[in-house]
């Protein structure tokens, strides 16, 4: 079974720093590019940041730029997201989730059930 | 802010048709970006529903149908049941080449 977990939410003080990770199974983690997707509390979906197959290429939504990392560890089937200089906006579900791509553009096949992060004095 | 704006809410009585709209501009759909769609059920994960405009991934029932023009995209959902209440949400890129998602809509059945 196509699995993604994610791990490593929790409640963090404004300026601090917090790592994600996601665990892969069902298939071969290294064939695809992988992303991370948010959705704060009653509200829609935005894009994160994603990653290419090697680690080679990343991408990142503005608003996170310089103070969030994306990386992969293949050989441990992983993904990680590491948040530094936290703001109560980064406040979210975070999600995990394969990049499928259609004409040279991505969408997400597979969804793992997401993390909380609560960014708060 | 969303670049793509759905309908905050539809509902519809079981087994009839629903469409939820998602309208963007030149700068992404009608710049030729395909659409695609996600259900989440309250409380769960979002899950694919169409990709590439109007194709179905396996699985999905096809009462769930998809389609592109110009600048805006559609979702229609058929025979109406009381599983489809859900959010809905629309997915393309914009001219900056980031993926970017609709509003979302809340689906009710009535």
């Amino acid at each position: 079974e196509v699995q993604l977990v994610e791990s490593g939410g929790g409640l963090v003080q404004p300026g601090g720093s917090l790592r994600l990770s996601c665990a892969a199974s069902g298939f071969t983690f290294s064939s695809y590019w992988m992303s991370w997707v948010r959705q704060a509390p009653g509200k829609g979906l935005e894009w994160v940041a994603n990653i290419k197959q090697d680690g080679s290429e990343k991408y990142y939504v503005d608003s996170v730029k310089g103070r969030f990392t994306i990386s992969r560890d293949n050989a441990k089937n992983s993904l990680y997201l590491q948040m530094n200089s936290l703001r109560a906006e980064d406040t979210a579900v975070y999600y995990c989730a394969r990049d499928l791509y259609y004409a040279r553009f991505a969408y997400m096949d597979v969804w793992g059930k997401g993390t909380t992060v609560t960014v708060s004095s | 802010q969303s670049v793509l704006t759905q309908p905050p809410s539809v509902s519809g009585a079981p087994g009839q048709r629903v469409t939820i709209s998602c309208t963007g501009s030149s700068s992404n759909i009608g710049a030729g970006y395909d659409v695609h769609w996600y259900q989440q059920l309250p409380g769960t994960a979002p899950k694919l529903l169409i990709y590439g405009n109007s194709n179905r991934p396996s699985g999905v029932p096809d009462r769930f149908s998809g389609s592109k023009s110009g600048t805006s995209a559609s979702l229609a959902i058929t025979g109406l049941q009381a599983e489809d209440e859900a959010d809905y949400y629309c997915q393309s890129y914009d001219s900056s080449l980031r993926r970017v998602f609709g509003t979302g809509t809340k689906v009710t059945v009535l």
